[in-house]
């Protein structure tokens, strides 16, 4: 069954360092998600990607936050300088179209800022 | 604005029990879907059901169940018979434009 992939599995990082996050979807889906969840706390969105641009974001989702889909599979999430807040796991999901259909979650990236 | 609440912070039962959760949703659309979402300890996020809001007709998958209530807001979550392997943490979630808004979860704990 098709999955989506993500790596790493978990991030360790020092205060004001950039990190990339990756994420592979499912193959044929066409509209992706970023969202992060606090330690014990919901799940919150971040941005929504569909043919090559955000279609959504929301307020966390500041300047020191990117996404790209460089190539045909994959589908980043870019922190350019990270906080000690930023700590957090980060789910990437797809889903085949945006109107109606569920999103698909990854396992996940732990996300540790020192 | 559009909210979703789940007032059950953590619900424990006993092998075997059944155990409702609740999902109350705020929204202005006319036309709206809603979700389930398990998260087990290992952390992953997995979809458990979707459901459209022009079909109030509830669904049984196994010991899983699911009411949906237009009148009052509320697409609740029952499991008969639970298992220790349904200890999780259970997100109900509505959809906005693009994005899912989650509730804070309920977790629950099943004992043997």
């Amino acid at each position: 069954e098709p999955e989506v992939t993500q790596t790493p599995s978990h991030q360790v990082t020092q205060m004001g360092q950039e990190v990339i996050l990756r994420c592979v979807p499912i193959s044929n889906h066409l509209y992706f998600y970023w969202y992060r969840q606090i330690l014990g706390q919901k799940v919150e969105f971040l941005v929504s990607f569909y043919n090559n641009e955000i279609s959504e974001k929301s307020e966390i989702f500041d300047d020191q936050f990117s996404v790209e889909r460089p190539d045909g599979s994959n589908f980043t999430l870019k922190i350019r300088s990270t906080k000690l807040e930023d700590s957090a796991m980060y789910f990437c999901a797809s889903s085949e179209t945006e109107i109606y259909n569920e999103q698909f979650f990854g396992p996940g990236t732990r996300l540790t800022v020192l | 604005a559009q909210k979703v609440t789940q007032a059950q912070t953590e619900i424990s039962v006993v092998e075997k029990e059944d155990v409702t959760l609740d999902c109350v949703y705020e929204t202005r659309d006319t036309t709206y879907y809603l979700f389930w979402y398990k998260q087990p300890p290992s952390g992953e996020l997995v979809f458990l059901i979707r459901r459209n809001s022009f079909d109030e007709q509830n669904e049984i998958s196994g010991r899983y169940s699911w009411n949906f209530q237009k009148s009052t807001s509320s697409f609740n979550f029952t499991i008969t018979a639970s298992q220790v392997v349904d200890s999780a943490v259970y997100f109900c979630a509505l959809k906005e434009t693009d994005k899912l808004i989650f509730g804070t979860g309920t977790r629950l704990q099943v004992f043997p």
